[in-house]
Order: structure tokens, then sequence, then C-alpha cells
């Protein structure tokens, strides 16, 4: 079964504005991660947030992790027309052995 | 640097019919993995190795089998094609339990 779900599944917002995914998984993590898959090309990853961390930056990325609530969310600031892609949140499962699980991905359309 | 390297990049097969996928990476990671992608499923997890020599299952396995001679390859085989198999394989790589994965750009597989 699937351990994270991004919300929304489909976001479409104009360049310049800030896009803001969501990520909710159901059991204890190490860590989440957050790639994009560009149409027709293979995931990248984007940033890695550990169980002990709340907040990072990289970029015009910035991700939380409320391990209370089981919810992260990816903020793309100030986004350009090439932010256009499926974005994904894969979770490392503490005690699930050397597996990452993915969800099943959310598709951002940035407008020119 | 090329990464991960998959072949072929597109595939045609009859039912019934066999064929290996090869991924190849050059960046001395331990572990490999391959996915299959389909359409509102995410990713899910075939089969995966954590070093040369190894293999494991993962989510859903059957009618798959894999190898893993070298380090730097990791080989997927499909005994016996069924349309069920169509689909976009991608492999990827990391040198640790939780790490970001490094991926293919996929093979796309159709077999009718």
């Amino acid at each position: 079964s699937q351990q994270g779900e991004e919300d929304p599944q489909a976001l479409s917002i104009q360049e310049g504005e800030n896009a803001t995914m969501n990520c909710s998984y159901k059991t204890s993590i190490n860590n989440l991660q957050w790639y994009r898959q560009n149409s027709g090309r293979g995931l990248v990853h984007l940033i890695l947030i550990r169980s002990n961390e709340r907040e990072k930056h990289s970029g015009r990325l910035r991700v939380t992790l409320d391990t209370s609530k089981k919810s992260s969310s990816l903020l793309i600031t100030a986004s350009r027309a090439a932010d256009t892609a499926s974005y994904f949140c894969a979770t490392d499962v503490r005690g699930g052995s050397e597996k990452l699980v993915f969800g099943k991905g959310m598709k951002l359309t940035v407008n020119p | 640097n090329a990464g991960v390297t998959q072949t072929p990049k597109f595939r045609v097969l009859k039912t019934g019919q066999s064929m290996t996928l090869l991924c190849a990476q050059d960046m001395n990671h331990e572990y490999m993995y391959w996915y299959r992608q389909d359409p509102g499923m995410g990713l899910r997890l075939i089969h995966y190795s954590v070093g040369e020599g190894t293999t494991a299952k993962g989510e859903v396995p059957d009618g798959y089998n894999v190898s893993r001679l070298k380090k730097q390859n990791f080989l997927l085989g499909l005994e016996s094609a069924a349309p069920s198999q169509t689909s976009v394989y991608f492999c990827a790589s990391n040198n640790r339990q939780g790490q970001a994965q490094h991926f293919g750009d996929g093979t796309r597989l159709s077999i009718l």
C-alpha cells in the first residue's frame, strides 16, 4: 500500500507564483524525500529531510516536516515554466529495510 | 559521468516473449532497484539488490526475475511477457539505505 499521498493531485499556477505541495504518510520514518519527474524522464532527487529536522531549504525549495501530523510540505517559490513536472514524496520507513516508498505523485503546471 | 543508464529505451513485445532490461551505473553504488510506473499508481518496487550477488523481492515481484552478477549492473528479466506488464520501468541506485536514489530515464515496454 502507498505510504505517502501527495495533495493536491494537480496544481496549475502562473509563473512567479508560489506552489505548495503536501505529502501525508502513515508510519514512522527515518527521512522523507522529494523528487521531480519531467515528462518522459526519470525521477530527480530534490531534497531530503530527516525525521529530527523541521525545515530545510535548497535554493527556491523549502521543505517542512511535521512528524506529529505525519505530513510534509514542499514549497517552490517564484515558480518558473521549467518547474512544470510531476513531484513525488518518498519515505524511508523506520524498520522498513532498504526500500523507499513513493507516493503516487502530483502534477504541477506553471503557465508562462 | 553517465549516472544510471537503462537499455533499451523502448521495446514492443508479443505476449509470451521474453526479454531482459539492463541497468548500468557508474557511481559504484551498492544498492540498486527496479520499479515500474503505471498511470495513477506511482512507482512500485519490483526487486532490489543490496550488493553484488544479492537480490530481494519488492512489492510486485511476480512475473519478473533479476540478477546482480556485477556490482555495476542489475538485470530485470521477463520470462513470458503478459499485457499486464506493459509499463515504464525505472532503475535506480544509491549507496546506503535511505539515501537519495539516482534514476535512469526508463524503459517503455509495450506487450501486445
